[in-house]
Parts: structure tokens; sequence; C-alpha cells
């Protein structure tokens, strides 16, 4: 799998767009990218996915950028219940595994 | 959606007993399941994958005489953690996956704290 940097932290005021930013530049052809979030003591949850398109859907959007090097996931509207570690993904899909880098922890602040 | 339910979420045992953790695909067929480990503040480690029918592939150095998989179906998957320790105290967590619908993703079920005192 294509390793994924991301920020170590990040903060948001309540309310303003947080951009979420992860380089992939050893992406190959075929592997998608995916994020997903992790609340303190829970599992994984899926926010989104895409493979060389823009993608939104109820949670967030999704920009790629035309080389497909990185990505930024947009959470439009942040809420105090999106503080989280957020997980950039890269991999095949089907049974390919998923590995874990240490993410993004975003604190949203009142 | 793809709902993906663990048990138990959290268990408590003593030192040298065996643990048996659940993952249940509810709501589809999860033909290959995943097993992860998390310690605190650290990152999801993968522990083994887990396909229907077949023995689990494991990553490297994870003991698979310790950490049995099994698949029987393509709804359950468990591990079974043998001769537990307080170093194998830690967030256990499965995945599921079902092949050819690329708009799921993978799901994950919400854990379990196994503690060993």
């Amino acid at each position: 799998d294509a390793k994924t940097t991301q920020p170590t932290s990040m903060d948001c005021a309540e309310g303003r767009a947080a951009n979420l930013p992860c380089n992939h530049s050893t992406i190959s052809g075929n592997e998608y990218v995916y994020w997903y979030r992790q609340i303190h003591s829970q599992g994984p949850q899926y926010i989104i996915h895409g493979l060389k398109n823009n993608e939104t859907n109820e949670m967030a959007s999704l920009i790629i950028t035309e080389d497909r090097k990185s990505s930024t996931l947009i959470l439009p509207h942040a809420t105090l219940r999106d503080t989280a570690v957020y997980y950039c993904i890269v991999s095949n899909f089907g049974n390919e595994k998923l590995t874990f880098g240490t993410g993004t922890r975003l604190t949203i602040i009142p | 959606g793809a709902v993906v339910s663990q048990h138990p979420s959290w268990v408590i045992c003593k030192s040298g007993t065996s643990v048996k953790i659940e993952c249940r695909s509810l709501d589809f067929q999860a033909t290959t399941m995943f097993w992860y480990r998390q310690f605190p503040k650290q990152s999801l480690m993968l522990m083994a994958t887990s396909n229907e029918g077949s023995k689990a592939t494991y990553e490297q150095g994870v003991e698979k005489d310790k950490f049995l998989i099994n698949h029987a179906s393509l709804t359950l998957s468990t591990l079974t953690v043998t001769s537990a320790h307080p170093e194998d105290s830690s967030f256990y967590i499965c995945s599921a996956t079902r092949t050819l619908q690329s708009q799921y993703g993978y799901t994950f079920g919400s854990g379990t704290r196994l503690t060993v005192v």
C-alpha cells in the first residue's frame, strides 16, 4: 500500500470548515483514497473514499488533485462531535487490507 | 448501510485464561474480515486477515497460536486470545468488507477493550 503523510494535529473553530490534507505521492493507478475517523474508544467510522474524481456525501467532501498525489477532506461546518483522529489511507479496493498511519487529531474548538 | 457488530465491548480476564471476541456482519456477507489491535495513543495495527473457510493470514510478529482466528461463515469471525497476559491488554477491533461493491468501503466494529489482570 502507498504511504500517506498527514499533519499530526489541527484545530478548527466550531461552525467553520475543517480542511484536512493528506499526501500520497506514491499512490498507484488502481488505489483508492479512503478517509476514516476514530472518536475516542470507538471503532473507525467510514467517511468517504474516491479514486480520482472529487466526491461528496452527507458527511464530507473529498478533493483529489489531478495528479492524485494529495487530497483534502473537507468537513463543511465542523461541530464539537467532529473532534476525532482522521485517517487517510490508500488501498486497492476489495480484499486488500487497510494499513493505518498516525492520522490527524482534529480538535473542534467552541 | 453495512453494520458490523463486535462482542463483547469490554472484558476483564485473569492472566492465563482465554478470551473470545466475536465479529459479525449483520446485513451483508463478509468474505474477508480483518483484526486490528490498538494500544493507548497509538494507531490501529493490523494483526491478521481472515477469509471465510480458509486459514487466517497473520502479520509479521503476530503469534498465530496465541491469537486464534476462525472465520467459519460469511457473517462471523472470532478472535480468541489464548493464555492471556497483561501485555495483551489492548483495544481489539474487527473490520469486514464485501467485495465488488466499492461504495461501501470497509466497515469496522465498535471494538473490544480487553484488560488482563
